[in-house]
C-alpha cells in the first residue's frame, strides 16, 4: 500500500444521481490529484489541490466537482453524468509536486 | 497545448532482451521527467525519474536517458522479465503543479 486509499472501489450510477468519490493520504503530502483513466488514452489531470487549495482546473465539465476540506482529504462530486464519463478515477498526492503516489482508483460506471 | 507522445503503444519481447519506450515532450520548461509503471488493475507506481539537469539514470535493470535540445526522453529494461509486462507511462512537469503523461506503452514480455 502506498498510503492513499480510495472509496468507493466500484460504483455504478444512474445519468440522474448524484455520488462522491472519497480520497484519503496520511502521508503528510500538501498537493492531492484527481485523475480520470481511459481506456487508451493518456492519465487526463482533472484537478489539483496545493495547502487546500485548487491550483489547477483542466476545463473539466461542471458536472466534476471536486472539495478538499484538509490536506489529508480530497472528494469528487458526481451529478449528472454521462455514459462517456465511465472511467477509472484515480487520486494521487505528492509532497511537492515531484514523484506523486496514486491511489487503487475508483472504477465508475455511469448507465 | 503542451503534450507528450509515447511510441510505441504496445511492445512484445522475448525475455531477457532489452526493451526502449521513448517520449517526446512539447513544453521546453519541463524540468521533471518520471516513468510509472501500472500493473494489471493495480496503480500506476513510480519506477524512475530524471531532472532536466542529468542526461542519464540507471536503477539496476532500468536507466533512463534525456535529451534536452531534442526535447525527448527514453526509459531502458534490459534483460526484461515477465514480471516487467505492465503498461509503462512517461510524464513531463513543467510548474510543480503541472504533469503531462504520454498514453503509455502496453508491454509484453514472453517467457
Amino acid at each position: 500500500e502506498t498510503g492513499v486509499t480510495q472509496t468507493p472501489r466500484h460504483l455504478v450510477m444512474g445519468m440522474t444521481n448524484k455520488k462522491s468519490l472519497k480520497c484519503e493520504q496520511h502521508l503528510g503530502h500538501n498537493a492531492m490529484y484527481w485523475y480520470k483513466q481511459s481506456a487508451k488514452k493518456p492519465l487526463e489531470l482533472m484537478f489539483v489541490y496545493s495547502l487546500e487549495e485548487r491550483v489547477e482546473n483542466n476545463s473539466v465539465p461542471s458536472r466534476f466537482s471536486p472539495e478538499c476540506p484538509n490536506s489529508s482529504h480530497l472528494f469528487l462530486h458526481l451529478h449528472t453524468l454521462q455514459p462517456e464519463d465511465s472511467a477509472l478515477y484515480l487520486c494521487a498526492s505528492s509532497p511537492q509536486g515531484n514523484e506523486q503516489f496514486f491511489g487503487p482508483g475508483t472504477r465508475l460506471t455511469v448507465l | 497545448g503542451e503534450n507528450v507522445e509515447q511510441h510505441p503503444s504496445t511492445l512484445s519481447v522475448q525475455e531477457g532482451d532489452s526493451a526502449v519506450i521513448k517520449c517526446t515532450y512539447s513544453d521546453s520548461a519541463s524540468n521533471y521527467f518520471p516513468w510509472y509503471k501500472q500493473e494489471l488493475g493495480k496503480r500506476p507506481q513510480l519506477i524512475i525519474d530524471i531532472r532536466s539537469n542529468v542526461g542519464e539514470k540507471k536503477d539496476q535493470r532500468i536507466a533512463v536517458t534525456l535529451n534536452k535540445t531534442a526535447k525527448h526522453f527514453s526509459l531502458h529494461i534490459t534483460e526484461t522479465q515477465p514480471e516487467d509486462s505492465a503498461v509503462y507511462f512517461c510524464a513531463a512537469l513543467r510548474s510543480v503543479f503541472k504533469t503531462i503523461f504520454g498514453a503509455g506503452t502496453r508491454l509484453f514480455v514472453k517467457a
